[in-house]
């Protein structure tokens, strides 16, 4: 079965400044999709970024980035220009290319800024 | 833009009752889901369903029961609540699998005395 792991339960990070959530990821598959997930206090789950394991170019979404290290299992978002709305749970999911209905999310992680 | 609709939003239970979440969403999406949410466990997959009439177990189904009769709804039963089952729970849906983005309803805050 996949597993994701977030070993960082909380991280701040003062306000304007560049962080870096990590995730990583247990599967044999060699074809699949990584994603970031957003929850802010609202409880709304919103979508960050996502990347297809087959591209080795990192996605990017205005201040967010990825990190993707396919051989590691590795997948982190790097928020940079900090600001006071992406304080929020921020959440790694992996689906499968094939038979791929299910999204397996991390544990989170739990993101503080600083004013 | 009503997108996925959980009722309701919270409810308390007691031990042995039982109650039905029902989601409904208005995207025709193919594919909904529900999942619990508990602190320092992220969220887990309960059941799941790819099509109307069609539900799969996940990850977490003991204690649960879904049903898909409509394309639109999605509903969750406990049959007799137990405390473990006090959550969060979030339905969500999507077009399909591959890269498409889950779109989430605003959860329903479930707690059992």
């Amino acid at each position: 079965a996949q597993t994701v792991t977030q070993s960082q339960p909380e991280m701040s990070v003062q306000e304007a400044e560049t962080v870096t959530l990590s995730c990583t990821y247990d599967t044999s598959e060699s074809d699949y999709y990584l994603f970031w997930y957003k929850q802010p206090p609202s409880r709304q789950m919103i979508l960050v970024i996502r990347q297809e394991a087959y591209k080795q170019q990192n996605a990017t979404e205005n201040r967010f980035s990825v990190n993707f290290q396919k051989a590691a299992k590795s997948f982190s978002l790097k928020i940079s220009d900090s600001q006071l709305g992406d304080a929020a749970m921020y959440f790694c999911a992996y689906r499968r290319r094939i038979g791929n209905e299910k999204l397996t999310f991390g544990t989170g992680t739990r993101l503080t800024i600083i004013p | 833009n009503a997108g996925v609709t959980q009722t309701p939003k919270f409810r308390v239970l007691k031990t042995g009752q039982s109650m039905t979440l029902l989601c409904a969403q208005d995207m025709n999406h193919e594919y909904m889901y529900w999942y619990r949410q508990d602190p320092g466990m992220g969220l887990r997959l309960i059941h799941y369903s790819v099509g109307e009439g069609t539900t799969a177990k996940g990850e977490v189904p003991d204690g649960y029961n879904v049903s898909r009769l409509k394309k639109q709804n999605f509903l969750l039963g406990l049959e007799s609540a137990a405390p473990s089952q006090t959550s969060v729970y979030f339905c969500a849906s999507t077009s399909g699998g591959g890269i498409r983005e889950l779109f989430f309803g605003e959860g329903s805050r479930l707690t059992v005395l």
